[in-house]
């Protein structure tokens, strides 16, 4: 079974503030992937990487920036958060010529 | 583009009774087809996948029959447990998608005992 943590798993912060969100992946996948989940939009896609330094636009990228430092590890980055940005985020990875993606727990933040 | 549609939630259903979600997609390519599951407090997981057109999945009681014909991959279960209540998301997959996953909008379903 593929294992995708995710850290913190709660975060408050206050408009303007500055964010990371952090996610590994211990399965060797190519793909890994940022979603946010918000009643009523389910699953959208944020961004997502194919590879250490590499990084592809998803569906709802503003103001979001992401950086994939290692074939494990896939960051999102809110620099100046606004309470638009209250969600639920989930991070995924796949693996290269497979179609099935592994989901972390999710990271609930608040931007009061 | 390609894109997903199912059936909207909140659906509320007594345990025992049978369901189904709808789930019809749009594409000009040849997709996979996929139902995750995300339980309370978890991430969405995969339920099943079909990856040809008249061919079924299946997995816990649940099933789904892609139909090329009237793009369609209707989730169902005969008797529904407390233990299915979470959110059924239907996805495909295509080449037109660049093989990632586009995602219908997810279905609540809530199992009263």
């Amino acid at each position: 079974e593929a294992a995708v943590t995710q850290s913190p798993r709660n975060k408050v912060t206050v408009t303007g503030g500055n964010v990371t969100l952090s996610c590994r992946q211990t399965n060797s996948h190519n793909y890994m992937y940022w979603y946010r989940q918000d009643t009523g939009h389910g699953l959208r896609l944020i961004h997502y990487s194919y590879g250490a330094g590499n990084l592809q636009i998803g569906d709802v990228p503003d103001g979001y920036k992401a950086t994939r430092t290692t074939q494990e590890d896939f960051f999102l980055l809110l620099e100046l958060a606004s309470p638009s940005q209250t969600s639920l985020y989930f991070c995924a990875s796949k693996g290269h010529n497979q179609d099935t993606q592994y989901f972390g727990p999710g990271t609930r933040l608040l931007v009061l | 583009g390609d894109s997903v549609t199912q059936t909207e939630g909140p659906v509320t259903l007594s345990e025992g009774t049978s369901l189904t979600v709808n789930c019809s997609y749009e594409t000009k390519q040849y997709p996979t087809l996929f139902w995750y599951v995300q339980y309370p407090g978890e991430g969405p997981q995969l339920l099943f996948k079909v990856p040809k057109a008249n061919e079924k999945g299946s997995n816990r009681g649940f099933e789904a029959t892609y139909n090329k014909e009237a793009t369609s991959f209707h989730l169902q279960k005969a008797s529904v447990q407390e233990s299915d209540s979470a959110v059924y998301y239907c996805a495909l997959s295509d080449m037109d998608s660049n093989y990632q996953l586009i995602w219908g909008s997810g279905t609540k379903l809530i199992i009263k005992p």
